[in-house]
């Protein structure tokens, strides 16, 4: 069975430092990966998401994630935090033979001034 | 452009109660569903429908009924309110017919559900 493991329920750190979520997923044959952002009382929207080709992929707001398919990860980081960028966020994976997304459990980011 | 609507955003209600949450989506998407978010839990499928008249559980049904008698509409019956079903209720929807790869998920925004 499918499963997302997010690494840290909350990430903190400051303005203009990197950040870096954490996301290993268990599939027995090539996924299709995503990031999804909740801002605060909103609904989820889609930050990048891998399917084929490319394995880095960049996303909105100057988030990119790689897909390793050796370490089976699909971090997400983006080189200098903005306190816009605090929100939760999941990553999602879902395997071609069906349409259904599993969900890890989410990484709360927090911006430091 | 509305997108995906849910309604309403807010609602306590007491335990045995009955209600329904509201979902519609005017981009003509065959597949609708509704996930509950609880801490440190992520999302989890309740029910799913792939279209008109068609409707299937998920991963958490048991509690709640849906039907699916137009495209646009997913409404979620909570038959019999539980303190266990405390939770952000989202509904989402996407094309069908094309592969995961090639659609993107719209959630609306969320409907904050408390049972005392």
């Amino acid at each position: 069975a499918q499963s997302v493991t997010q690494l840290g329920s909350h990430v903190s750190v400051s303005e203009g430092a990197l950040v870096l979520l954490r996301c290993n997923y268990s599939s027995s044959v090539p996924p299709y990966l995503f990031w999804y952002v909740q801002y605060p009382n909103q609904g989820l929207q889609l930050l990048l998401k891998y399917t084929t080709g490319a394995t880095l992929v960049k996303g909105i707001n100057g988030f990119e994630a790689e897909f390793k398919k050796s370490e089976t990860s699909f971090h997400l980081t983006k080189p200098s935090a903005h306190m816009s960028d605090a929100a939760e966020y999941f990553c999602a994976v879902s395997e071609e033979s069906n349409y259904q997304l599993i969900w890890g459990a989410g990484t709360k980011l927090i911006i430091k001034p | 452009n509305a997108g995906v609507t849910q309604t309403p955003k807010f609602q306590v209600l007491k335990t045995g109660q009955s209600m329904t949450l509201q979902c519609a989506q005017d981009m003509n998407h065959e597949y609708m569903s509704w996930y509950r978010q609880d801490p440190g839990m992520g999302l989890r499928l309740i029910h799913y429908s792939v279209g008109a008249g068609i409707t299937d559980q998920g991963e958490v049904p048991n509690g709640y009924n849906v039907s699916r008698s137009t495209t646009e509409d997913f409404p979620l019956r909570l038959l019999s309110a539980a303190p266990s079903q405390t939770s952000v209720y989202f509904c989402a929807s996407r094309k069908y017919r094309a592969n995961i790869s090639g659609n993107t998920i719209y959630f609306g925004e969320g409907s904050w559900l408390t049972v005392v």
